[in-house]
């Protein structure tokens, strides 16, 4: 079956603008969760999602939100870009949380900010 | 090709040695552990878990040893191939929880042929 799946793969914006990222997780799947991998900080969990709900988000300001829909893609937006927003956003899926074992990454949306 | 107690950003190893990654972990009520594979270009790669009691499980070709009193990790894999090369992390999390998983910064291995 079709793995997790991500758009876009890369994107480039300036400073100021937002940024939508849309991620389709496995079919059946119906929890979401995102990170954010950068250079310095590594891999960072940005929010998890769960029937439509966010059950859990990281240290990440405001400016970081995302959502669930009913078929369980997910989307996350960041507003008012930052050039330290620059990064791979990884999304990953599973059965249901706490199936973290069965945790399957995609192959992430590369965003550059100039 | 081997590292013990020590976190390496990088590794290099020749073609059929063994590889140990090591990884501390930060958050003594953690229970469950993963060890994932990143390749270039690609997501975070599940290899093999561990919950907190056990001290070491095996799969083809890997091995996770857990150290619950000093809080580490290490990752052995048998015979190193070139297809082994990514880079490594490790992972807590609080099993039944959430998806919310701490990634340890991740060890670069290269495997020389």
């Amino acid at each position: 079956k079709a793995g997790v799946t991500q758009t876009p793969r890369y994107l480039i914006k300036t400073r100021g603008q937002q940024v939508t990222l849309s991620c389709s997780p496995i079919s059946g799947h119906r929890s979401v969760s995102w990170y954010q991998q950068t250079p310095g900080q590594g891999l960072q969990f940005l929010f998890e999602y769960f029937s439509e709900t966010q059950r859990n988000k990281g240290n990440f300001p405001g400016r970081f939100s995302g959502r669930q829909f009913s078929n369980s893609r997910s989307e996350m937006n960041v507003s008012t870009l930052e050039l330290g927003d620059s990064a791979l956003y990884l999304c990953a899926s599973s059965f249901q949380p706490g199936n973290t074992g069965e945790l399957f990454f995609g192959e992430g949306s590369r965003l550059t900010v100039l | 090709g081997e590292n013990v107690g020590l976190h390496l950003p990088t590794l290099s190893v020749q073609e059929g040695d063994n590889s140990i990654i090591n990884c501390a972990y930060s958050n003594s009520a953690s229970d469950y552990f993963i060890w994932y594979k990143q390749e270039s270009g690609k997501g975070p790669q599940f290899i093999i878990d561990i919950r907190s009691n056990m001290d070491k499980r095996q799969g083809q070709r890997v091995t996770v040893l857990l150290n619950k009193t000093v809080k580490h990790l290490s990752l052995q894999i048998a015979a190193t191939q070139p297809g082994d090369s990514a880079v490594y992390f490790c992972a807590e999390t609080l099993q039944g929880g959430s998806e919310k998983l701490v990634f340890g910064k991740g060890t670069k291995l290269t495997v020389n042929p």
